[in-house]
């Protein structure tokens, strides 16, 4: 089973390139959701999805988009990469949210803006 | 807003030791609490949860209450190993998203 997959697993940026991390579920659940893991520091929520065609922001959400054209993908964007941005970028799905529901995540997109 | 507040690292244990990962946490309502692990180069892994107070999650001999009392859902094992060496993460799903701890650092020594 292959789950939460995420593309690239590594990857240097320079200041003001763009790119886009890549994240596909096969569970077919119904939330998606972007998070960046900074050193030491928990994980903070960029972007989530509730379904096909919606999205809304977390708490930090500069710097970044996101679209969710199907259930499967939920790619992030990053426009004018800063090096405030370096970081270990984690996507996650869930069935729902609340009452329990897990979240299963990717391995991680490693992230190095210069 | 809510927080989760998880006991400071790294820790550093003798396999088959006792131990203890605090944390505590600020909610409205009544949150799911949840104990994720990260080994090295992968992504977050449920370890346990508990949905309600007193609940007693547990999974590959860790364990964790869910005190309402106390507001707080402390990690033990009675005996760790090696491979338990990891990072792990107390969250809350109140608001129906999940708000972290920062991460506790596990370090088993053989």
């Amino acid at each position: 089973n292959a789950g939460v997959t995420q593309t690239p697993k590594f990857r240097i940026l320079k200041i003001g390139q763009s790119m886009t991390l890549q994240c596909a579920q096969d569970m077919n659940h119904n939330y998606m959701y972007w998070y960046r893991q900074d050193p030491g520091m928990g994980l903070k929520l960029i972007y989530y999805s509730v379904g096909a065609g919606i999205t809304d922001k977390g708490e930090v959400p500069n710097g970044y988009n996101v679209s969710r054209s199907t259930t499967e993908y939920f790619p992030l964007r990053l426009e004018l990469a800063a090096p405030s941005q370096t970081s270990v970028y984690f996507c996650a799905s869930s069935y729902s949210a609340g009452a329990g529901q897990p979240q299963h995540f990717g391995d991680g997109t490693r992230l190095s803006i210069l | 807003g809510d927080s989760v507040t998880q006991m400071e690292g790294p820790v550093t244990l003798s396999e088959e030791a006792f131990l203890t990962i605090n944390c505590t946490y600020t909610a409205t309502g009544y949150p799911s609490l949840f104990w994720y692990v990260q080994y090295p180069g992968e992504g977050l892994q449920l370890l346990l949860k508990a949905t309600k107070a007193d609940d007693k999650g547990s999974n590959k001999g860790f364990e964790a209450t869910y005190r309402k009392e106390t507001t707080s859902f402390h990690l033990e094992k009675g005996s760790v190993q090696v491979s338990d060496s990891a990072v792990y993460f107390c969250a809350s799903d109140s608001a129906r998203q999940l708000t972290f701890g920062s991460g506790t650092q596990l370090t088993v020594l053989p």
